[in-house]
């Protein structure tokens, strides 16, 4: 069955770099992309960014240009997403999903990034 | 970029009631590609509806989606206690989006 297993809870200070990944089991790896999005507690879901698993093609939400960057590592099945200056307002749970331009049918558990001085 | 929104905001409605949700989008989504989104508290959403009026695997047949263009609508046909949840659509189209959610609560 497909899993997709995030990384634990972590903690950053303001300006800091979080990656999270996201460890998939389950199905042929480079046939999906991998997407991410994520939920500030309380509050509704934001698309943040697409990658390919085949070629490594990214998209991103304009609002995260250049703080963003999302990569793959097909050797372990795994995606990555980091965010860079980091800020109060990244503070939210950041989930990855199975596919690109689709539906997104399997999610990961969620992982909770929390910003605080 | 189209923006969704969803109406209600809320939902107050009893066990064995009707519910209709709203999606709305500001163009027309291509293909169809909305999808619907159940997420109860803690956990990651799960999808309900892909190309606005598939049911995804296990999804029972008291959720249906319809609409087309830019009007969109999720009908639960009668509400079991599991779902008292809050409901997102979502365009998957050239920049996926997700609309700001409806709350269904118990009344």
């Amino acid at each position: 069955q497909v899993q997709m297993v995030q990384s634990g809870a972590e903690v950053k200070k303001p300006g800091a770099v979080v990656k999270v990944s996201c460890k998939t089991s389950g199905y042929t790896f480079i046939e999906y992309g991998v997407t991410w999005v994520r939920q500030v507690p309380g509050q509704g879901l934001e698309w943040m960014g697409w990658i390919s698993a085949e070629n490594g093609d990214t998209k991103y939400a304009q609002s995260l240009q250049g703080r963003l960057t999302l990569t793959t590592d097909s050797s372990s099945n795994t995606a990555y997403m980091e965010l860079r200056g980091l800020k109060s307002e990244d503070t939210a749970v950041y989930y990855c999903g199975r596919g690109g331009w689709v539906a997104l049918e399997f999610w990961g558990q969620g992982t909770l990034v929390t910003v605080s001085s | 970029e189209i923006v969704l929104t969803q109406s209600p905001a809320t939902l107050s409605l009893s066990p064995g009631e009707r519910a209709t949700l709203s999606c709305r989008a500001s163009q027309s989504v291509s293909s169809s590609y909305l999808a619907w989104y159940q997420q109860k508290p803690g956990q990651a959403p799960r999808l309900l509806i892909f190309v606005a009026s598939s049911r995804a695997t296990g999804v029972p047949d008291r959720f249906r989606g319809s609409g087309s263009g830019t009007d969109f609508t999720l009908t639960i046909s009668r509400l079991e206690p599991e779902d008292f949840a809050v409901y997102y659509c979502q365009q998957y189209g050239k920049s996926p989006v997700f609309g700001p959610g409806t709350r269904i609560d118990l009344k």
